[in-house]
């Protein structure tokens, strides 16, 4: 079965700062990737999605993200934070026959004025 | 407002007994999906249903069951309510067998 880390459970960064959050997968195959984004109180939003083709894919509030099969990553990348993207991110990971919708276990991003 | 509409929104009940969720997913969705969110164990996947049936399972407790009805809504039952079954439960729906999923704003339910 597929799994997914998350290795940061908490950042913290500067409004204006660039932020990374790491996400790693295990899954035999390629896999279906998404990211999520939860706030306080709320359920949870896809921020973007991998299903196939180019690597590097765009999301939404100017999130992207970038699939790299050699290190069964799936990295999520914003050049500019905004105190309002202050939230838990969520690294998911699907097989291709839709079964076993997996989560990591979030990171929860902070970020300072 | 992501379409998938979940009640009640809160529940506080005692150990022992028994509480039914609901869930109705977007309009023309075919999966709908149940996680349990706590502190300590993070988003657990439960149960998968796909236009009626039972399509995946996973850390589902015996005292939960699930069901999916032919409208598509689905129920989450829990029984036997212990302390730790505490937590916020989530619904999901998909159109798709392996496509994004579209959350509700979950079920708190709180077992004292």
């Amino acid at each position: 079965a597929q799994s997914v880390t998350q290795p940061d459970i908490h950042i913290t960064v500067s409004e204006g700062a660039s932020l990374e959050l790491r996400c790693n997968y295990s899954y035999g195959a390629t896999p279906y990737l998404f990211w999520y984004v939860q706030s306080p109180g709320q359920g949870l939003q896809l921020l973007l999605k991998y299903f196939s083709g180019d690597t590097l894919v765009q999301g939404i509030k100017g999130f992207e993200a970038e699939f790299k099969r050699s290190q069964s990553s799936f990295n999520l990348r914003k050049p500019s934070v905004h105190w309002s993207d202050a939230a838990e991110y969520f690294c998911a990971v699907v097989d291709n026959y839709g079964q076993n919708f997996v989560f990591g276990p979030g990171t929860r991003l902070s970020v300072l004025p | 407002d992501s379409g998938v509409t979940q009640t009640p929104k809160h529940l506080i009940t005692a150990t022992g007994q028994r509480v039914t969720l609901r869930c109705s997913p977007r309009s023309g969705d075919l999966s709908v999906y149940w996680y349990q969110q706590s502190l300590d164990q993070g988003l657990q996947f439960l149960i998968q249903y796909y236009n009626g049936e039972e399509r995946a399972k996973g850390n589902i407790l015996e005292r939960f069951s699930a069901q999916q009805f032919p409208d598509l809504h689905s129920e989450l039952n829990l029984s036997s309510l212990e302390l730790g079954d505490s937590a916020l439960y989530f619904c999901a729906s998909s159109l798709l067998v392996a496509g994004e999923l579209f959350f509700g704003e979950g079920s708190r339910l709180t077992v004292l």
